[in-house]
């Protein structure tokens, strides 16, 4: 089955600055990839995906790259805020089944 | 318009006991997931109904959980015998059944087994 795993599992930036998160997936067969921010007590809100045929996809201050090649993909972050500080966790599926696997998440905190 | 809701939002119960985990779907959505969150832990999947049936249930730790859906809507994750290695968030989804469609999450039922 597939395996994702996510890094860093921590990350303090100030506000302002870039955050990336990366995550390495084992199954080439995945070809769908959300990215979904958690906040405390709350459900997992999607808020970013990518499909395996695009390369990049950009929402405002948030992107995502694909590189199938090397089975890794990564969030981007620009322009950090406060209220951007969350667990955010990868996920993938591949295209034989429905359910997301999903990384280990990152704690990340914006610092004022 | 309302989006997945879950009950009840906390429960606490006594090892060996049964518990019945609610989720209500999003209105019209046939595709709906289980999934457990331990602490501090990513998300494991559970089961996944499509429709009342329910063609994956390869995440379901053991016989002592089940789950069912019924009317093409509401689903119940039941765990019997309940142990301490249960105690977890336990999370519903609904997505509209589309092959690779957003699942969206509801806020999750905190179980505590002491």
């Amino acid at each position: 089955g597939e395996n994702v795993e996510q890094h860093p599992s921590t990350l303090s930036v100030q506000e302002g600055d870039s955050a990336v998160i990366k995550c390495t997936y084992s199954d080439s067969a995945s070809n769908y990839f959300p990215w979904y921010k958690q906040e405390l007590g709350k459900g997992p809100q999607l808020i970013i995906d990518i499909r395996s045929n695009v390369g990049e996809k950009k929402d405002q201050r948030i992107a995502v790259t694909l590189n199938k090649t090397a089975k890794h993909f990564s969030l981007h972050i620009t322009e950090t805020q406060p209220e951007d500080s969350a667990v955010y966790f990868c996920a993938a599926t591949p295209g034989s089944a429905r359910q997301l696997t999903f990384g280990s998440g990152t704690q990340l905190t914006v610092l004022p | 318009g309302a989006g997945v809701s879950q009950s009840p939002s906390n429960k606490v119960t006594e090892k060996g006991k049964d518990v019945e985990l609610r989720c209500d779907p999003i209105s019209g959505h046939t595709a709906l997931y289980w999934y457990r969150q331990s602490l501090g832990q990513g998300l494991e999947f559970l089961i996944y109904f499509q429709g009342n049936s329910a063609p994956d249930k390869s995440g379901l730790p053991s016989d002592r959980f089940s789950a069912e859906r019924t009317g093409g809507s509401v689903s119940t994750l039941t765990i019997q015998r309940t142990q301490q290695e249960d105690s977890a968030v336990y999370l519903c989804a609904s997505s509209s059944g589309s092959f690779q469609e957003t699942q969206y999450f509801g806020p999750g039922t905190r179980l505590l087994v002491l």
